[in-house]
């Protein structure tokens, strides 16, 4: 089965400009959680959607804004991008509850100049 | 602010030594803690989920335990292999959803 797959894998934007990143949950997985790294620091819980809804929100501006689709995969999208937002943006899946283990994606290296 | 702390920040061990790492979480409001292996270039990897207090998993050479009450979690790898050399992540998970709040982590480097 294929892992958790997320694209694009590495992208560089302007400041002010908007992006989209998105995920494929490994199948059978209901639950995508977005999670931001910044070099150095473990990762940052972004947003988690369970069968469309979202679940849960970090400690993330509004410029920050995620959806699931019917199939289960996942766009986050960020808008009016600053310098700070460059990060590596990851995506997990996993069964629905807290003691399931997460699968994560390779991740998106997004660059913001 | 509840945060999850980690330490050592690295370690650098020779092969063959046995290490050990700390996670501290707020001890209030547990539901589960995680810990990930998390080598360059690769997607953080599970290794453990454990949610009762005195919880011990062990995996090969890697076991790890957890004291709920007092908020801290031990990560051990015995014999230490320069495979093993990673960042290793604990997360604590408040609640039934998957949101996690993890650690800056531990760079574990294995020398031959």
């Amino acid at each position: 089965d294929a892992g958790v797959t997320q694209s694009p894998t590495h992208l560089i934007k302007t400041r002010g400009q908007q992006v989209t990143l998105r995920c494929s949950p490994i199948s059978g997985h209901k639950s995508v959680s977005w999670y931001q790294q910044v070099l150095g620091q473990g990762p940052q819980f972004i947003f988690q959607y369970y069968e469309k809804e979202e679940r849960g929100r970090g400690n993330f501006p509004d410029r920050f804004s995620a959806r699931q689709f019917p199939n289960y995969s996942s766009e986050l999208n960020v808008n009016a991008l600053l310098l700070g937002d460059s990060a590596l943006y990851l995506c997990a899946s996993s069964f629905l509850g807290g003691d399931y283990e997460q699968y994560f994606g390779p991740g998106t290296r997004l660059t913001v100049t | 602010i509840l945060n999850v702390e980690q330490s050592p920040q690295s370690l650098h061990v020779q092969e063959g030594d046995s290490t050990n790492f700390t996670c501290s979480f707020p001890s209030s409001n547990f539901y589960a803690l995680h810990w990930y292996r998390w080598e360059t270039a690769k997607s953080p990897e599970a290794l453990f989920v454990m949610t009762l207090n005195g919880d011990e998993k062990k995996k090969g050479r890697i076991s790890a335990t957890l004291n709920t009450k007092e908020g801290y979690s031990y990560l051990y790898i015995k014999g230490s292999q320069p495979e093993d050399s990673a960042t290793y992540l604990c997360a604590w998970g408040l609640n039934a959803g998957n949101m996690l709040t993890f650690g800056g982590g531990t760079r574990l480097m294995v020398k031959p």
